[in-house]
């Protein structure tokens, strides 16, 4: 079965740097688009970034544009995300994705990791 | 960006109760929407794809319809463990956007 772990998560200060891990398994994970989506305590959804299958193409939404960049490692089966210039806003559980094929669809989620920004 | 918003925010109402949640974008995006499920303190779960596609192993008590841009999510009888936050999220292009959610309780 699908299994996502996330990583990397914890009280980072605001201005400073953090990078998430995401291990995929149960899954040919060089076949599929990845994403990162973020909840704020007591929010919505709101996604953050996507990257296509082959790393190629890489896609973000406006908050975090310039500041977060995704990769992924294809031999190790891992999704990351390097988050720069962390404000307070970005505090939120952050859950990586997989895709149903292509960069549109979270199909399967993992458990989600904590990023808490303090000022 | 397109924006997504889902009516009601919250609702309350009883098992076997049929439950229909709407979501409207902000411009056409043909069938390219998703509805998932997310129970408190747990990850999101998908549930419908391209409007009305059921995602393997979601009861069929669960359907979607709509094209353009009014879409609905019905639950035909709802069941106890249907109790959660249902959230809209269009798939026409980046940046992915999602609704605002329905927490849908127990009256």
């Amino acid at each position: 079965q699908v299994q996502l772990v996330e990583s990397g998560g914890g009280v980072v200060q605001s201005g400073r740097s953090l990078k998430l891990s995401c291990g995929g398994s149960g899954f040919t994970f060089t076949t599929y688009g990845m994403h990162w989506v973020r909840q704020a305590p007591g929010k919505g959804l709101e996604w953050v970034a996507a990257i296509s299958f082959d790393g190629s193409n890489t896609y973000y939404a406006d908050s975090v544009k310039g500041r977060f960049t995704i990769s992924r490692d294809n031999s190790k089966n891992t999704l990351y995300l390097q988050m720069n210039s962390l404000r307070a806003e970005d505090t939120a559980v952050y859950y990586c994705g997989k895709d149903r094929h292509t960069v549109t669809t979270v199909e399967y989620w993992g458990q989600g990791t904590l990023v808490t920004v303090s000022s | 960006d397109i924006q997504m918003t889902q009516s009601p925010s919250s609702l309350s109402a009883s098992v076997g109760d049929r439950v229909t949640i709407t979501c409207r974008a902000s411009q056409s995006i043909s069938s390219y929407l998703n509805w998932y499920q997310q129970k408190p303190g747990k990850a999101p779960k998908l549930l419908i794809y391209v409007a009305t596609l059921l995602q393997t192993g979601v009861p069929s008590r669960f359907s979607g319809s709509g094209s353009g841009t009014d879409f609905t999510l019905t639950i035909s009888s709802l069941q106890p463990e249907d109790f959660a936050t249902y959230f809209c999220q269009q798939s026409y292009r980046t940046p992915l956007t999602f609704g605002g959610g329905t927490k849908v309780e127990i009256k």
